[in-house]
């Protein structure tokens, strides 16, 4: 059975900081791994995707790696700003009984940016 | 960009009665699901549907239906209510995709209390 662990579970640090988000799982047989973006009382919002045959992607001060073999995925925030806080999510792609798929998503890292 | 959308914010409902939770696509996809999100257990999938009248069970579809009668709409049913469906209710939705590398696009979700 797949399972998705993110740690920490909570993280504060002072604006200005690069910072990495974990995320990592048990069966390496994905077909893609999602970060998203949780602010408080709302939902998500997709950041990055990273299929299963890539390493990396990045989008502005993001990057997000995958690494399928040990089953981890980091996601690198740089220089954070107080904006940026909100709960980090991962999930991964698994298969299913229909061409859908399923989402298997981690408890979420909680990030506060200090100004 | 696409858009989904649910119905209600917020929504407080008494025990025993049925609620309706709406969802509503505008790009055409033909995979919606439903996530219930709660502290410590995260995102659990209800219930999905890969195109109109179809549907599956996720991994805790018990006290739930849904519909899907039209292909931009999803609707939960919570056929009598009980306060431990008090919950944050998330719809989601992707393209059809056999390689199952697209993403899911969340809506804002509903944040219902039974009493």
């Amino acid at each position: 059975k797949q399972e998705v662990t993110q740690i920490p579970a909570a993280l504060s640090v002072p604006e200005g900081e690069n910072l990495v988000l974990n995320c990592s799982f048990t069966d390496s047989a994905i077909y893609n791994l999602q970060w998203f973006r949780q602010d408080p009382g709302k939902g998500l919002t997709s950041l990055l995707l990273i299929q299963s045959s890539q390493r990396e992607q990045t989008s502005g001060r993001l990057n997000a790696s995958l690494d399928k073999s040990s089953g981890r995925s980091t996601l690198y925030i740089a220089a954070s700003q107080p904006g940026d806080s909100a709960t980090y999510l991962c999930a991964v792609r698994i298969g299913g009984s229909s061409n859908t798929g399923k989402l298997i998503f981690g408890q979420g890292t909680t990030l506060q940016v200090k100004p | 960009d696409v858009k989904v959308t649910q119905s209600s914010r917020y929504l407080v409902k008494r025990t025993g009665e049925k609620v309706f939770l709406e969802c509503v696509q505008d790009m055409d996809h033909e995979n919606m699901f439903w996530y219930r999100q709660d502290p410590g257990l995260g995102l659990r999938l209800i219930y999905f549907s890969y195109d109109v009248k179809m549907k599956e069970k996720g991994d805790i579809p018990e006290g739930y239906s849904v519909s899907r009668e039209k292909k931009e709409r999803f609707s939960l049913i919570l056929e009598s209510a009980s306060t431990n469906q008090t919950s944050m209710y998330l719809c989601a939705s992707s393209p059809f995709d056999a390689g199952r590398s697209y993403e899911q696009y969340f809506g804002p979700g509903t944040r219902l209390t039974v009493t």
